[in-house]
């Protein structure tokens, strides 16, 4: 497709549970982002991807959450042992160098 | 430490009138600014970006100012359309570093028409 594509869309879990969110960048789109936005705040950092490296993970809150990047494309951000704080929409967005970043519409991920 | 500010939750504007949504920074080392537009249930688009090495850029009906002295961007909408309405989040990075965004809390502008 031409945009970021993330799926799923929503994602409603229990406490506990570990959950998987992927990614699929803009093709040729080198660099990839994960941000997060809880309820009514701004978009928080999580990590960075240049290729399938990730020089920068200084955003992710706990050892519970990962993520991945392989054939310099697809990216998945694993959250092992959910809590019920880490329901947010989690964002992707991918671009090439130093241009804008086009994010795609998120996964809301529902703790219950 | 919130190092961009967006101080007004929410703006309501008439139909044709300018539109003005502001922006505070504090880390001085921050180099390129940028403004997303977001609709419900839809990602951030990005709208227009400056570079610290400008203090205005211009596209279409959008016009970001950039005060470095005083930490300050805003974003003008002239005239405004209904169709503008949506979450506008202020965001700052530094070139040539991850490129990592920092991002405000947002303001909501309603135009009414």
């Amino acid at each position: 497709g031409a945009g970021v594509s993330q799926s799923p869309s929503n994602k409603v879990t229990e406490k506990g549970k570990d959950v998987e969110l992927r990614c699929d960048p803009i093709s040729g789109h080198t660099a990839l982002y994960w941000y997060r936005q809880r309820l009514g705040q701004g978009l928080e950092f999580l990590i960075y991807f240049q290729g399938n490296s990730a020089p920068d993970k200084s955003g992710l809150p706990s050892d519970r959450f990962s993520a991945e990047r392989t054939g310099e494309s697809v990216s998945t951000l694993t959250i092992q042992r959910t809590q019920q704080e880490d329901s947010a929409v989690y964002l992707c967005a991918s671009s090439r160098d130093g241009q804008p970043q086009h994010f795609g519409d998120g996964t809301r991920l529902s703790i219950l | 430490d919130q190092q961009v500010k967006q101080n007004s939750p929410s703006l309501s504007v008439q139909e044709g009138r300018i539109s003005i949504l502001n922006c505070d920074y504090t880390n001085s080392m921050f180099d390129y600014f940028l403004w997303y537009k977001k609709y419900p249930a839809e990602g951030p688009t990005f709208l227009i970006s400056i570079s610290s090495i400008k203090d205005k850029n211009e596209d279409g009906r959008f016009t970001v100012f950039l005060n470095k002295s005083a930490k300050h961007l805003s974003l003008h909408i002239v005239p405004s359309q209904p169709g503008d309405s949506a979450v506008y989040f202020c965001a700052a990075s530094l070139l040539g570093a991850t490129n990592k965004l920092i991002f405000g809390t947002g303001t909501l502008l309603a135009v009414q028409p």
